[in-house]
This record gives structure tokens, C-alpha cells and sequence, in this order.
């Protein structure tokens, strides 16, 4: 089955201490992406990544890190985590879009993070 | 920079009977697409409708239509015959191509979203 993986679901941590969010997608996609999404906010875009070894800050990129070793893992790394980073996070792939052809985004079930 | 506002935080609608959800857009691109996404409770992220810039016809799908208006940057979404399983929180978004190679959707941008309530 086509998917985007995300763990864990849930988690809660203290200020400071790092965590890393995983997602890897099985679909080959060459795009990858982070957004996070708060209350009357919507779902901004933390990083994304074009392909292995490319990546470039979204919106909100500060308190975050990315890396993309291999294709199909993105993982988000929070280095110090702080309250204000308290929020639903998704990952989400596509295929690379070409002129007029459309290539739908598919995003993981995310991730409800807590910093204390 | 582009935004995307949903001006309606909530709405609600009787069973059966048809609601239509509002977005607005500000954008100086020409070749773009538009979405309507559904994140019931359970959080996925749900691809309802899209609507490329450069048709000029409104895209439908099964009970849910945009009315999509260019000049006015306006793309609004209908659903007819409201079901309750269509409650759900539902976010417009905007994407481009990308301008690095022509390729890549490198983000869409979301609206704040418009809580979607069916009554019984």
C-alpha cells in the first residue's frame, strides 16, 4: 500500500531535549515535506526537500533541522525542542510536478508533539 | 508572498441540505492549482477537490463543486446533500510549479481552515 509513515503518533517531552520526528514514504517520491499546524494558523511548511541531499527552508523553519540521506526518509529533528514548538506535524511526498501534470501530495497521519 | 483566507472559522449545516465554504486567494502568479483538503478527527489529510488555474471550467467531483472566479481570486467550495460524515475541519490551498527547474511543488500554502458541523 502506498504510504507516508510517520512516528511516533504522539509524544511528550521536556524543553531541551532532543527529539527526532521520523517519516519514510514507499511511492519513490523524489519531493518530501514538513508542515506544522496550529489553531487559526493553518498548516505551515517547516522544510522540504527536492531529493537526496536537497533541502531548503520553508516558512517556519527556525528550532527545526532536516537532513535526506536516502530517498525515501525525511525525518524532522528538533534539536532543543521549546514549548512555542508544541503542535500537529505532518510529513507529506509527491512526485516531482512537470509542467501541467499534476502530482497529488500524500501526507502521513501526523504527529502531536508536547514540549513541557 | 501568497495567502490563502478562509474567513469562516465555523459553519454548520442541516443533513441533506447544501453549504458552501468560502477562500479567498492573493497571488501575482498565473499557473497555479487550488485545493480543498478535509482533516476529519482522525487528523489524515484528505484530498477533496483541485482546480488548475489555466481551466476555466469548475472542477466537481461526486457532491462537492468549486465555483472558481480567476479575477476575483476567489475559490469557494459546495457541498450538496450534506452527510455526517462530511464533518470535518476543511483547509483551501494554493500551490505552484516551482521555479527552480519548472519542477516541483515546493509548498502549498493552507488557509486557517473552516470547521465543517452537520446537525442531525
Amino acid at each position: 500500500e502506498a504510504q507516508v509513515t510517520q512516528n511516533p503518533r504522539y509524544l511528550i517531552t521536556v524543553t531541551g531535549k532532543k527529539l527526532t520526528v521520523t517519516c519514510s514514504q514507499n511511492m519513490n517520491h523524489e519531493y518530501m515535506s514538513w508542515y506544522r499546524q496550529d489553531p487559526g494558523l493553518g498548516l505551515r511548511q517547516i522544510y522540504y526537500s527536492m531529493n537526496v541531499e536537497v533541502t531548503d527552508k520553508g516558512d517556519v523553519p527556525e528550532g527545526y533541522k532536516v537532513s535526506r540521506k536516502e530517498k525515501r526518509n525525511f525525518p524532522l529533528i528538533l534539536e532543543s525542542p521549546s514549548p512555542n514548538q508544541t503542535s500537529l506535524y505532518f510529513c507529506a511526498s509527491s512526485k516531482l510536478w512537470d509542467r501541467k501534470v499534476y502530482s497529488p501530495l500524500h501526507f502521513g497521519n501526523g504527529t502531536r508533539l508536547t514540549v513541557t | 508572498a501568497q495567502t490563502v483566507t478562509q474567513s469562516q472559522p465555523e459553519m454548520s449545516v442541516q443533513e441533506a441540505e447544501t453549504v458552501t465554504l468560502s477562500c479567498t486567494y492573493d497571488t501575482s502568479e498565473s499557473d497555479y492549482y487550488l485545493f480543498w483538503y478535509k482533516q476529519p478527527p482522525s487528523r489524515q489529510m484528505i484530498l477533496v477537490i483541485r482546480q488548475e488555474a489555466y481551466k476555466q471550467q469548475n472542477a466537481t467531483e461526486n457532491r462537492f463543486s468549486v465555483n472558481f472566479q480567476k479575477a476575483a481570486k476567489s475559490f469557494s467550495l459546495k457541498i450538496s446533500d450534506s452527510q455526517l460524515g462530511d464533518a470535518a475541519m476543511y483547509f483551501c490551498a494554493y500551490g505552484i510549479l516551482g521555479r527552480i527547474s519548472n519542477f516541483g511543488n515546493e509548498k502549498l500554502t493552507f488557509g486557517t481552515g473552516t470547521r465543517l458541523t452537520i446537525i442531525p
